[in-house]
């Protein structure tokens, strides 16, 4: 089974409208954690938000929010106010703890965002 | 800071060949990664070192060896390069465990 499944390879937003990419994820654990990158076309992936599976409040970052719901294992990216330099690849990724020392990291394949002026 | 480097940029073997894929962090991280993306796969994690002389397999370990000897160094290594490691390979850093990765620019790679 996937450990983290993107069901939107593709996404289409007007400037200045807010998106959700979706994200939803596959864990027994219940310490875990959740990630968004962005890789624009220049390749370099860069990082958005942090989400820990204790944490009770939804994280944000600036024009980032993410969408935590535990109960159905999703952890949607929202990006208001969308600018035409948001146009990329997002990744969604999660930390699962396989033991004391160390950690396994699963990516999905990935959203492209495309910002419409 | 040049935060995270990767040496080299771009490289093409011939199967069979080997070769060592650098990473270098300035920032005093503990963690480090070695990640390979596929088109249409995302990223998948190969191995991973959680501080100084100690490595741990990723979940697609097969056909690399890793080191880390020092603590801002990570070395990645094919010993016998085959066409399906063909990628785009990808080195990270993190203070620990629940921060944020530092990514590298990436190597690609062409086995042929």
């Amino acid at each position: 089974a996937q450990k983290i499944t993107q069901t939107q390879p593709g996404m289409f937003v007007q400037e200045k409208e807010a998106v959700t990419l979706d994200c939803t994820y596959d864990t027994s654990d219940q310490s875990y954690g959740l990630f968004w990158y962005k890789q624009p076309s220049s390749g370099e992936m860069i990082f958005l938000i942090y989400q820990g599976s204790y944490d009770e409040q939804n994280a944000t970052e600036g024009r980032y929010s993410l969408n935590f719901q535990k109960a159905r294992k999703s952890a949607n990216l929202v990006i208001s106010a969308s600018q035409l330099g948001d146009s990329a690849m997002y990744f969604c990724a999660m930390r699962e703890a396989v033991s004391n020392t160390g950690n396994q990291f699963y990516f999905g394949t990935g959203t492209s965002l495309t910002v419409i002026p | 800071n040049a935060g995270v480097t990767q040496t080299p940029k771009f490289r093409v073997l011939k199967t069979g060949q080997s070769m060592t894929l650098l990473c270098a962090q300035d920032m005093n991280h503990e963690y480090m990664y070695w990640y390979r993306q596929d088109p249409g796969m995302g990223l998948r994690l190969i191995h991973y070192s959680v501080g100084e002389g100690t490595t741990a397999k990723g979940e697609v370990p097969d056909g690399y060896n890793v080191s880390r000897l020092k603590k801002q160094n990570f070395l990645l290594g094919l010993e016998s390069a085959a066409p399906s490691q063909t990628s785009v390979y990808f080195c990270a850093s993190s203070w620990l465990r629940s921060y944020e990765q530092y990514f590298g620019p990436g190597t690609r790679l062409t086995v042929t």
